[in-house]
């Protein structure tokens, strides 16, 4: 069925150091790639997505790449900062069509050491 | 502009009990879904909720049911609870013509006693 899988489940760096999450999806009708960052008691806040279109994608800090042949998908945070502290999950569409959800990973959950 | 709004935020229930939530999309957005979020866990999709039907649905039982009314807004509703029911369910709100593209509220916290 459809998956995502998401690596690392946790994530410590040093504050300045960079940060990469790894996702794996199984459809390969999957077109739309969002990633979503969730504080303590909060809901996910989409951060950045990719399309299936585009090999890469960047927004400041954060920048998101794909390679459809091998269905991956990856995250990076170049300078962290101790507010990038977070669980961030990857997600994939699926479903195609009028509707499409969205399948997520686990979550990785990030601490950035000051 | 206020973002997509659920309440109430927490709720103790017992089971066996019903249960309503509520939900407020984003200004401008018309399709509305719901996750259930266990926790440690990535958001589950439940269904999805465009001019008042329920356009697709995830891998859950009858129990779970909702609404959308002409505003938009939207209930999930889910009878006879059960303890593995405890979760945070996220309402999520999506622009016209972008239905995957998911703006979250804070969610509802449901605990089941």
């Amino acid at each position: 069925g459809e998956n995502v899988e998401q690596h690392p489940s946790t994530l410590s760096v040093q504050e300045g150091d960079s940060a990469v999450i790894k996702c794996t999806y199984s459809d390969s009708a999957s077109n739309y790639f969002p990633w979503y960052k969730q504080e303590l008691g909060k809901g996910p806040q989409l951060i950045i997505d990719i399309r299936s279109n585009v090999g890469e994608k960047k927004d400041q800090r954060i920048a998101v790449t794909l390679n459809k042949t091998a269905k991956h998908f990856s995250l990076h945070i170049t300078e962290t900062q101790p507010e990038d502290s977070a669980v961030y999950f990857c997600a994939a569409s699926s479903g195609g069509g009028a509707t499409n959800k969205l399948i997520f990973g686990t979550g990785t959950l990030l601490a950035v050491q000051p | 502009d206020a973002g997509v709004t659920q309440s109430p935020t927490h709720l103790i229930k017992t089971r066996g009990q019903q249960v309503t939530l509520r939900c407020s999309p984003k200004s401008g957005h018309d399709t509305v879904s719901w996750y259930q979020q266990a926790l440690g866990q990535g958001p589950q999709f439940i269904f999805q909720y465009y001019e008042e039907e329920e356009r697709q649905r995830g891998n859950f039982p009858d129990r779970f049911s909702g609404h959308q009314f002409p505003n938009y807004s939207s209930e999930l509703n889910v009878n006879a609870l059960l303890l593995g029911d405890s979760a945070l369910y996220l309402c999520a709100s999506s622009p016209a013509g972008q239905n995957e593209k998911l703006f979250f509220g804070s969610g509802t916290q449901l605990s089941v006693l």
